[in-house]
């Protein structure tokens, strides 16, 4: 059974640096064609894709987001970690993670995310 | 950036109904087509890869159709566990965009 569970802070300041854990079971980031990918979803509005690792530690980020994000993963502890420096009022939403196949790009599993409010 | 516009953004629909959702892409995106549905509190759910394909597990009166801009995603004999918000996405390229959401309640 796959499940993914994310956590980090519910309240981060602005300008500081938002740091989220994807903890996940029932599949291996070292075997071919795994990945995790982050998606957000500010209250409201629509999802946006942020990032995605690979099984052979490719990574990919949103253009629009890259300056201010970074991937990593810790194969031996079914961990993959998203940091975005320089939070904003307007990064404020739901956080998830998601298992995605490279092969498809199936987000085929996903966390219950995590909330995270930007405010002073 | 493919921008993904979903319609109607809200529809209301009976038990046993079938509705048809509709996405279309800024420019071709072959078959690059999911569907998801989410419900309040939690995270997206799965329906529909490739355009057509159905996920593992979801029920056959979900279908999906459609290639280069115009997708659809119709739900036949709804059921009351599939009132929820579903979303398109495309995988054609980066950045993964998806469709704003269309929310089914029940009428």
């Amino acid at each position: 059974q796959v499940t993914l569970r994310e956590s980090g802070p519910a309240l981060v300041k602005p300008t500081q640096t938002l740091t989220l854990t994807c903890t996940f079971s029932g599949f291996s980031l070292s075997t071919s064609d795994m990945c995790v990918s982050w998606i957000r979803q500010p209250p409201g509005k629509a999802l946006e894709w942020l990032a995605r690792i690979d099984w052979d530690d490719d990574k990919y980020y949103s253009a629009s987001l890259k300056t201010r994000l970074t991937i990593s993963k810790d194969t031996s502890k079914d961990q993959v970690v998203l940091t975005m420096t320089n939070m904003d009022l307007v990064d404020t939403g739901t956080y998830y993670c998601a298992r995605t196949l490279a092969s498809n790009w199936k987000f085929d599993h996903w966390g219950q995310g995590a909330r995270v409010t930007v405010s002073s | 950036d493919i921008q993904m516009t979903q319609s109607p953004s809200s529809l209301s629909a009976s038990v046993g109904d079938r509705i048809t959702i509709t996405c279309r892409a800024s420019q071709s995106i072959s078959r690059y087509l999911n569907w998801y549905q989410q419900k309040p509190g939690e995270g997206p759910e799965l329906l529909i890869y490739t355009a057509s394909y159905l996920q593992s597990g979801v029920p056959s009166r979900f279908s999906g159709s459609g290639s280069g801009t115009d997708f659809t995603l119709t739900i036949s004999n709804l059921q009351p566990e599939d009132f929820a918000t579903y979303f398109c996405q495309q995988t054609y390229g980066s950045p993964y965009n998806f469709g704003q959401g269309t929310k089914l309640d029940i009428k």
